[in-house]
């Protein structure tokens, strides 16, 4: 089994739509991350959890809400999203926050029609 | 502000050929470190080094070669005698050290390679 397991792989979603994004990690980390890979733009940081506590939120709009029940789980609800949302959105996790080398699931290839 | 340059967004070669994969940086801050990934078609980054601003040392792992140069910003990677599963974007990406480091990398635009048989 992999590191860090997200699911599903691909999403096709209308904007009136609630859907949630699931991301597992099997390492024993203490931090975990979301972040989006949009066209033709550098990966964005969108949120980071250490220890289940939300320590940065990299001014995400609110239909993107995170949750972190545990150190091993990281959901991402989304709600009323814009086509320009679509993108792969990747979840990471790493020992401890700080300047540490990042696992990453395969992501989650979202699309908003 | 930081930023990272990767001017290269797509790069042909044909196997067995040497590739270098260009990485400009921006920080003010003296103390930071540098990452390089890679993100096959399946999608997952993959991690491939780190390096402190502190150590300069060049560093070579296999096929794999860094070359950090804090005179001219730059953190470039090669790729001797590259190989079909080499194909992949490659990013470079800066970390900001310090208790308000949550862990934030910012990453380059990625250089897309395509290593043709």
């Amino acid at each position: 089994e992999t590191g860090v397991t997200q699911t599903p792989r691909h999403l096709v979603m209308g904007m009136t739509n609630k859907k949630s994004l699931k991301c597992e990690q099997h390492l024993g980390h203490n931090a975990m991350y979301w972040y989006k890979q949009s066209a033709k733009k550098p990966l964005e940081l969108m949120f980071v959890y250490s220890l289940e506590e939300r320590v940065e939120n990299n001014s995400v709009p609110s239909r993107f809400s995170p949750e972190c029940p545990n150190s091993s789980h990281l959901f991402l609800h989304l709600h009323t999203l814009q086509p320009e949302d679509s993108a792969l959105y990747l979840c990471a996790s790493s020992q401890d926050t700080g300047p540490e080398k990042l696992f990453f699931g395969s992501g989650t290839q979202l699309s908003v029609l | 502000a930081q930023k990272v340059t990767q001017a290269q967004t797509e790069i042909s070669v044909v196997e067995k050929e040497d590739v270098t994969l260009d990485c400009v940086y921006e920080t003010r801050d003296t103390t930071y470190y540098l990452f390089w990934y890679k993100q096959p078609p399946s999608g997952e980054l993959v991690f491939l080094i780190r390096r402190n601003s502190f150590d300069e040392q060049n560093e070579i792992s296999g096929r794999y070669s860094w070359n950090f140069q804090k005179s001219t910003s730059s953190f470039n990677f090669t790729i001797t005698a590259s190989q079909v599963v080499d194909s992949a974007v490659y990013f470079c990406a800066l970390s900001l050290h310090g208790s308000s480091n949550t862990g934030k990398l910012i990453f380059g635009q990625g250089t897309t390679l395509q290593v043709k048989p």
